[in-house]
């Protein structure tokens, strides 16, 4: 069974500045992919960012860019130049290759980060 | 966009009702999950469906069943409520098993 680990269940972040948000995993696949997603307070779950394992070159988009590390089995979020509206509970998630139509998405426990003005 | 949509974002119900968490989505999803969202453990699979009138058991099926009568539409059942079903309540979908998962805003249901 795969798990997704957050170590961190909260962190907070000067406005402008760059966070990093830590997440590993564990599993025996080679071919998966990795997610994170924003939950902000009291609105719906989003996705951020997504990266296929085998590709080689970090996922980025906007200010927001993926640091993996298949080997290390390490999956962080960078978050550049934080803005108030990245305030919300972060998932890190987990899916194995799918086969005969099984999607199975394993959740971390979340790091709710606070953006100070 | 895609929408999902859950029929309560608030419930309070007692304990031994019956109650039904109702998902629709509109983007003609083959996949659809249910959640339940609880502080420290994330979020754990309930349910799931990938077809019309099938389903799957995730991680947590115990006290919890499903409907699926049509592709855009997935029910959470809670045969008899208990106090420990108190929770969010998370529903999301999927185009296919390879594409991510959109979620609808979430029901928090009160078990009292």
């Amino acid at each position: 069974a795969q798990t997704v680990t957050q170590s961190q269940p909260e962190m907070s972040v000067q406005e402008a500045e760059t966070v990093t948000l830590s997440c590993t995993y564990d599993t025996s696949e080679n071919n998966y992919y990795l997610f994170w997603y924003k939950q902000p307070p009291s609105r719906q779950m989003i996705l951020v960012i997504r990266q296929e394992a085998y590709k080689q070159q970090n996922a980025t988009e906007n200010r927001f860019s993926v640091n993996f590390q298949k080997a290390a089995k390490s999956f962080s979020l960078k978050i550049s130049d934080s803005q108030l509206g990245d305030t919300a509970m972060y998932f890190c998630a987990f899916m194995k290759q799918p086969s005969g139509g099984y999607q199975k998405v394993t959740f971390g426990t979340g790091t709710k980060l606070q953006v100070i003005p | 966009d895609v929408k999902v949509t859950q029929s309560s974002r608030y419930l309070v119900k007692r304990t031994g009702e019956k109650v039904f968490l109702e998902c629709v989505q509109d983007m003609d999803h083959e996949n659809m999950f249910w959640y339940r969202q609880d502080p420290g453990l994330g979020l754990r699979l309930i349910y799931f469906s990938y077809d019309v009138k099938m389903k799957e058991k995730g991680d947590i099926p115990e006290g919890y069943s499903v409907s699926r009568e049509k592709k855009e539409r997935f029910s959470l059942i809670l045969e008899s409520a208990s106090t420990n079903q108190t929770s969010m309540y998370l529903c999301a979908s999927s185009y296919s098993s390879y594409n991510e998962q959109f979620f609808g805003p979430g029901t928090r249901l009160t078990v009292l």
